[in-house]
């Protein structure tokens, strides 16, 4: 079946560094990729999401480009600041499963000091 | 903007106990999901539904049942609750392929 995999369980950074959290995904087809975002007491948010090969999505500040041939939607940001701690999830929807189920990744808690 | 709300937002029962969670959304979206969250787990699905009185079965269902009453009101129900059933839950409803996620309800079975 689909899966979804980020490597990183917690990533710890101070503010105005360069930050990347890995995702790579397990499909058939052309899934659609998304990352979301839940802060505090709150549930996820999409931050934004791409569709077709070599598409970047962004948002915040944040991007992140779809590889087919690496089968990878890696999620960076150049400067990060302390409001982006939060949980970050990497995400897919295959057109072609029933319901446009969400499959997530396990998700990647970042922490930024100031 | 979709509005998704959860109730109670925190519930404490005792093993074998009966649990019903509540979700109700505002914008009239057909699907509606609900999740659980668990450390190393991230998010899985365990019901979901395209419309008042259907019911599709998630990645994770056993042990819980569900029912879609109406369009807004998407209810989980533990009949027989377990402490491997303590968790965060989530429900979602759904517009084109953005999901959009209340606010939780943290369970605890004892």
């Amino acid at each position: 079946g689909d899966s979804v995999t980020q490597t990183e369980g917690q990533v710890a950074l101070s503010e105005e560094d360069f930050l990347t959290i890995h995702c790579n995904y397990s499909a058939s087809g052309y899934p659609t990729l998304f990352w979301y975002v839940q802060y505090p007491g709150e549930g996820p948010q999409l931050l934004f999401r791409a569709s077709r090969d070599k598409e970047k999505g962004s948002s915040r500040g944040f991007e992140a480009t779809y590889d087919k041939g690496t089968t990878s939607f890696h999620l960076r940001k150049a400067s990060v600041q302390e409001s982006d701690s939060a949980v970050y999830y990497c995400a897919l929807s295959n057109y072609g499963s029933s319901g446009n189920k969400l499959i997530f990744g396990i998700g990647t808690l970042l922490s930024v000091k100031p | 903007e979709a509005a998704v709300t959860q109730s109670p937002r925190n519930k404490v029962t005792v093993t074998g106990g009966n649990v019903t969670l509540s979700c109700r959304q505002t914008n009239s979206h057909n699907y509606m999901y609900w999740y659980r969250q668990d450390t190393g787990h991230g998010l899985r699905l365990i019901h979901y539904s395209y419309g008042a009185g259907n019911l599709q079965i998630g990645d994770v269902p056993d042990g819980y049942k569900a029912t879609r009453t109406t369009q807004e009101d998407f209810f989980l129900l533990l009949e027989l609750a377990s402490p491997s059933q303590t968790s965060l839950y989530f429900c979602a409803s759904r517009t084109g392929d953005e999901q959009y996620f209340g606010p939780g309800t943290r369970l605890t079975v004892l």
